[in-house]
This record gives C-alpha cells, sequence and structure tokens, in this order.
C-alpha cells in the first residue's frame, strides 16, 4: 500500500489567494483527518470524517477554511483567502473504522508545507 | 488550548542515557497512544494502551498508563541516534468519539 498521499508537498503562495490542499487516505480507511501543526500551537485537529461524512470541525476556522470529502478516495482542504497566519504543515491522517473492529491507528500522509507571504 | 501536556518540552541526552517523557491529562481519557515524528517527518504511531496501569515493552520502550487514566509515560533505555525526534500522546476523552487530543510534544536530540 502507498500509504496516504499529500498534494502538493511544498506550496508557497501571496496572502489572499485561494489554497487547496489533497489527500488520498488509504484504501479502506473509513476515517479520514486533517491536522494542522505549528511551532506554537502544536497538532491541531481541524476537521475529520468518517465515511465522507463531517463528524467534527470546531478545530477549523469555518470564515475561510472548507473541507470536502466527495469520495472515499479523496479529499480537500481549501483555504480563501489565505493569511500569513495560515502558514504550517497540514497533515492529513487516515483509519480504520474501531467500532467495526478496525485497527484505531492513524496513519498520517506526509504533510504539506505551506507558507503564505 | 492544549489540554494534554508532556514534560519536558526539550531534552538533550548523550548517547547511552535513559530518556523518560510524561504526558498528562486534565480529564480522564479512554485511551492513550504515543507517535513518534522524526525531523522534517510525519508522526508514526508508536503503541496504543486502553487499561488502567497497563505497560507495554516495545524493545528498548516501555509505555505506561496511568491508574487514573490521566497521564503516561515513554520511557527510553539506552538511546541511540536513531530514537532523535519528537514524541507525542493522544487520546481520546471518550469511548464515543474518534477524535485524538495530541500532547505538546517532546523534543529528543541524542548525542553520540
Amino acid at each position: 500500500d502507498a500509504g496516504v498521499i499529500q498534494s502538493p508537498r511544498h506550496e508557497v503562495t501571496e496572502m489572499g489567494q485561494e489554497v487547496t490542499l489533497r489527500c488520498k487516505p488509504i484504501s479502506g480507511h473509513d476515517y479520514l483527518f486533517w491536522y494542522r501543526q505549528t511551532m506554537m500551537q502544536g497538532l491541531e485537529l481541524l476537521v475529520y470524517f468518517n465515511n465522507k461524512a463531517v463528524m467534527d470541525d470546531s478545530g477549523m476556522p469555518k470564515d475561510r477554511f472548507s473541507a470536502k470529502m466527495p469520495n472515499a478516495s479523496f479529499s480537500t482542504l481549501k483555504i480563501q483567502p489565505s493569511e500569513p497566519r495560515d502558514s504550517a504543515v497540514y497533515f492529513c491522517a487516515s483509519s480504520q473504522d474501531r467500532t467495526s473492529g478496525g485497527r484505531e491507528t492513524q496513519y498520517f500522509g506526509p504533510g504539506t508545507r505551506l507558507l503564505v507571504l | 488550548g492544549q489540554q494534554v501536556m508532556q514534560i519536558p518540552q526539550y531534552q538533550h541526552v548523550q548517547e547511552g542515557e535513559d530518556f523518560t517523557t510524561y504526558c498528562n491529562s486534565s480529564t480522564t481519557l479512554s485511551n492513550i497512544q504515543w507517535y513518534k515524528q522524526r525531523p522534517g517527518g510525519h508522526p508514526v504511531f508508536l503503541i496504543q494502551l486502553v487499561k488502567s496501569g497497563e505497560v507495554k515493552k516495545q524493545k528498548r520502550l516501555t509505555f505506561q498508563f496511568g491508574e487514573a487514566k490521566k497521564n503516561s509515560s515513554l520511557h527510553i533505555t539506552a538511546t541511540q541516534t536513531t530514537d532523535v525526534g519528537t514524541y507525542f500522546c493522544a487520546g481520546r476523552r471518550s469511548y464515543n468519539t474518534d477524535k485524538l487530543i495530541f500532547g505538546t510534544g517532546t523534543r529528543l536530540q541524542v548525542f553520540p
């Protein structure tokens, strides 16, 4: 298995521009998580999906961030408009459904390093 | 804000010395997981503890889950340069949520 795939790996953009981050979870995993990591705030959960439905997006700034999962193998995290404070590493992770006997290990992708100038 | 704190924030050790990081939650956790993140890398799952007072070992790593299920520790015996990285604990507040709360992390540096 290729693991969780994220693109792009690096993104440099100017303030005000739209940024779209992409994630392909491990095949068969029902859960998908989007995290943001910064030195100041550490690893924060932005939003997570179960079977393509948003389960919790309380960590996501709703005014500029949006997350979608149109199918089981693809998710996007969009920032519009981007701001310098959005500069961070964004990780996508996926896991099996623990309630049906799956392991609840979260498998992280390599991350997208975003710099907003 | 963060409600799962880890201490110390940083630790520098000489290769061969032992290392311990402590994880403390303000609320009871249904489980605790530990992840390791190498510099420039992504978090990688190490282990999960579920039972009160549980102790698990992986070679030189020993993991404990506190009796009250509010704290945990990771101990590394005889550190090696390959142990370098940041160690995170993470836990769920209840069985009914899939949301993991990550600790603040402990960055370990090992000098040869």
